[in-house]
């Protein structure tokens, strides 16, 4: 079945230092999601990306989708207190469920 | 807007006895509904998915079971609860095309 890898697996920055988690898939993938889920809440949906080579960018956050559409890639420049959480990309081929990756927890030291 | 609400938020339950998690949605109709695992620590494993009333597919065999009783009501069950159930269960809809949205949660420690 589908697999889909994330690294790290956990990373601690300085506040302020740029941080980025890597999402790889054994397939090709249709779409790829990335949800954020702070410390003792749930996860919420930030971005999909379905294009390959597509970047999207959210403020400080930069998402990126590989040219042949087997990873992808979550950038947050500047890092501050309030992106400490655990960042999940979940990933499908066409209809089929998605799959999550096993996140990378984010601490950010102040 | 839509709405999802899960409950209870936590949950200490014996090796042994029945379990029943409830989910339900506001805001929505015919809504696909999800239940995940999450292990302390550990990425998102779904359990069970549904695209209507009474149907139910699982996505893992295991000591759990769900049903969809209503449309907008997805209930998770087990007889007998393991140690191994203890984990964070999350309930979810998708509104297609965009992303899942997941209700707060239950933290159920098995003991």
């Amino acid at each position: 079945g589908q697999q889909v890898m994330q690294i790290p697996q956990y990373q601690h920055v300085q506040e302020g230092e740029d941080f980025t988690t890597y999402c790889n898939s054994s397939t090709t993938l249709s779409n790829i999601q990335w949800y954020k889920q702070r410390p003792g809440g749930h996860p919420v949906f930030l971005i999909q990306l379905v294009k390959s080579g597509e970047v999207k960018k959210q403020k400080r956050l930069t998402f990126q989708f590989g040219e042949a559409k087997k990873n992808s890639s979550l950038h947050i420049t500047a890092t501050q207190t309030t992106d400490v959480g655990t960042y999940f990309c979940a990933a499908t081929n066409y209809g089929q469920n998605f799959v999550f990756g096993p996140g990378t927890r984010l601490s950010v030291l102040p | 807007s839509q709405t999802i609400h899960q409950w209870p938020a936590t949950l200490v339950q014996p090796v042994g006895s029945p379990l029943s998690l409830e989910c339900t949605v506001e805001g929505t109709s015919n809504p696909n509904l999800y239940w995940y695992r999450q292990a302390a620590g550990r990425g998102l494993q779904l359990l069970f998915y549904s695209v209507g009333i009474g149907q139910i597919s699982s996505e893992v065999p295991q000591n759990l079971s769900a049903s969809r009783p209503q449309d907008r009501q997805f209930i998770l069950s087990s007889k007998k609860l393991l140690l191994s159930d203890s984990g964070f269960y999350l309930c979810a809809w998708r509104d297609r095309p965009y992303g899942y949205t997941f209700g707060s949660g239950t933290r159920l420690t098995v003991v």
